[in-house]
Parts: C-alpha cells; sequence; structure tokens
C-alpha cells in the first residue's frame, strides 16, 4: 500500500519563525489534506489540496502531486499552533485516506 | 462546511462490557464513513471503511467480531466495541465526508477500559 513519510518527526520554534513541513507519499493521490491536532485530540482540517498552492492567513501549502510531495508552511509561528500536524492521502482509485507519521511542533513563547 | 459530530468524548468501561460510539453527519448525507484508531504519540490507523446500508470493509488485522460497525442511515454509523479489554483502550475517531471535497473529522471518543 500507499507510504507517506512526513518530516521532520519534531520541530522545537521560536514565537515568531516560520517553518516548513514536508509530506512525501509512495504513490499517486487524488487527495490530500493536511490537519493540525490540538491538545485534546480534534483534528483541524487545514488544507484540502490535491494539487497546487493555496493559503489561508499565515498558513500556505503547495501539493506537487507529479513528484509526489507536498508542503506546508507556516509564518510567524504562535504559541496556539503547537501540536501534531498530519497529513492525509487518498491513493488514487479509492476513498480511503492514509494518514502520514506526523509532525510534532512546539512553540515557545 | 461538513460537520461530524462524534459521541461520547470520553468513556470508561469495565473489561468484559460493550461500548458503542456514535458518528453523525449534521449537515450531509454520508454514504461513508470511515473509523480510525490513534494510540499515544502515534498516527491514526484506519480500523474500517463503514456502508450505509451493507457490510463495513475492514483493514487487515482489524478484528470484525470485536469492532462491530453499523451504518444504518445515512447520517449515523456505530462502531461497537464488544467485550472490551485493556489492549482496546485508545483514541477512536471518525470521518465523513465527500471524496472531491475532503473529509471532516469528528472530535474522537477516549476510551479506558479498566
Amino acid at each position: 500500500g500507499i507510504q507517506v513519510e512526513q518530516s521532520p518527526p519534531d520541530l522545537i520554534l521560536q514565537e515568531g519563525a516560520n517553518s516548513t513541513l514536508r509530506c512525501n507519499f509512495s504513490d499517486s493521490v487524488n487527495n490530500l489534506q493536511w490537519f493540525h491536532q490540538n491538545p485534546w485530540g480534534q483534528l483541524i482540517n487545514l488544507f484540502y489540496i490535491p494539487s497546487g498552492t493555496k493559503q489561508n492567513g499565515r498558513l500556505s501549502a503547495t501539493t506537487v502531486a507529479t513528484e509526489r510531495y507536498s508542503l506546508l508552511y507556516i509564518s510567524s509561528s504562535q504559541t496556539t499552533d503547537s501540536g501534531v500536524y498530519f497529513c492525509a492521502v487518498g491513493a488514487s482509485g479509492t476513498y480511503k485516506y492514509i494518514f502520514g507519521t506526523g509532525t510534532r511542533l512546539k512553540v515557545l513563547a | 462546511g461538513a460537520v461530524v459530530s462524534q459521541h461520547p468524548s470520553r468513556v470508561i468501561c469495565k473489561s468484559g462490557t460493550s461500548v458503542k460510539i456514535e458518528c453523525r453527519s449534521l449537515d450531509f448525507q454520508a454514504t461513508t464513513m470511515f473509523w480510525y484508531r490513534q494510540f499515544p504519540k502515534k498516527s491514526l490507523m484506519l480500523m474500517a471503511t463503514s456502508n450505509e446500508g451493507s457490510k463495513a470493509t475492514y483493514e487487515q488485522g482489524v478484528e470484525k467480531d470485536k469492532f462491530l460497525i453499523n451504518h444504518a442511515s445515512l447520517t449515523l454509523s456505530t462502531l461497537t466495541v464488544t467485550s472490551a479489554h485493556p489492549e482496546d483502550s485508545s483514541f477512536y475517531i471518525c470521518s465523513a465526508g465527500r471524496r472531491d471535497y475532503g473529509y471532516t473529522f469528528g472530535s474522537g471518543t477516549r476510551l479506558t477500559v479498566v
């Protein structure tokens, strides 16, 4: 089955810093989403981005499907950005999502 | 946007009893819902695909007699953990949505079996 790897696994930032999170996948996909899991476990949808670039405030994401990766950019990070970031992909021909390994982000005040 | 409600958010049960978790799509009809399990500090693992009006499709290694899934209507799927044991303690999350718009997740259920 499709493999989804995220990097880095852990990241510590000072408030105000920028960061780039990466999601690599091993096969072609027709869906990709980025999620933020808060300390209570809730998964917050950040972007639905099977291809192209999107921006929402301090966050933006780019997916290059032909090269099998997606990037999540966080600018001017805040302590509330702390948590775990997951990408999830849907392989071509299936409805199912496979989650990446996650990036655990901690933003220090 | 799509809203998915999951209940309960937290449950503690005794070993040997059964627990039912509900997942509802509040503002849309969902012919397909998904159930995931998450161990502490780990990623989400897909357990099964819940299909309205038919049997669920389970992922390899998931015991279908242990984790009963029922999708009786277009807005409700239930996961029943039968004869629960401490190793079933985990965080369970459901999701629903449209493939071309993305999926929305419930708030999750933290199950503790004592």
